[in-house]
């Protein structure tokens, strides 16, 4: 079975800080997928970044970063200059190769404060 | 040009009252999902459908029943609602056809509260 742990609950940071959510996921499966999602403070689901577990590669996007690592199960999100727009619950979630589930953490609440 | 959109955005209602929360997505996509979040902002999966079609049902309440009358729509039915049901009810859709790779498209969700 799928399990993925976000251990911190929340987070709170001064604007420009930087920020580090850990996502760490269990299964024995070689072939599967992640992924983070983002709620605002408004509720809707909003998708990041899907990875595949054959590409290790870290991501850069704006100023989001992502690093994937095998060796430790873990596949941690970085937000790097904080702003107030990034207060959000943050999920990280898995999903296997032939398996349309998704199996999500119980997410990292982040508040930036000006 | 809302990609998945349901209705109603708010349902407050009794116990033992019969509902309906309605799914759209308008991206063409073949597969269609139910999640629920509660109150502790735990999402969990109840059902997934592909072109129609039930492929996923988790343990749910059999009070609980999904209709997809068209690959553009799934629909979710809650009878003898409790006050354990009040959660908050996402859609969601993805391509369909190669299942874990792809990524789901959420709708803005569903809040409801059942007194």
């Amino acid at each position: 079975a799928q399990k993925v742990t976000q251990a911190q609950t929340e987070i709170s940071v001064v604007e420009k800080e930087d920020v580090t959510l850990d996502c760490v996921y269990e299964t024995r499966d070689t072939t599967y997928y992640l992924f983070w999602y983002k709620q605002p403070p408004s509720g809707e689901l909003v998708f990041l970044i899907r990875r595949n577990s054959f590409d290790e590669q870290n991501e850069i996007s704006g100023r989001y970063s992502w690093n994937f690592q095998k060796s430790t199960s873990s596949f941690n999100f970085t937000i790097t200059a904080s702003q107030v727009v990034d207060s959000a619950v943050y999920f990280c979630a898995l999903s296997r190769f032939n398996d349309y589930k998704l199996s999500f953490g119980a997410g990292t609440t982040v508040t930036v404060r000006a | 040009d809302t990609a998945v959109s349901q209705t109603p955005k708010y349902l407050v209602t009794q116990m033992g009252n019969d509902k309906s929360i309605k799914c759209e997505q308008n991206l063409g996509h073949d597969t269609m999902y139910w999640y629920k979040q509660d109150s502790k902002k735990f999402l969990k999966i109840m059902f997934s459908y592909n072109n129609k079609e039930l492929i996923i049902n988790e343990t749910v309440p059999n009070r609980f029943s999904p209709k997809s009358p068209d690959k553009a729509h799934l629909n979710l039915h809650i009878n003898s609602l409790e006050l354990g049901d009040s959660a908050v009810y996402f859609c969601a859709s993805s391509q369909g056809g190669t299942g874990g790779y792809e990524t789901q498209y959420f709708g803005p969700g569903t809040r409801l509260l059942v007194l």
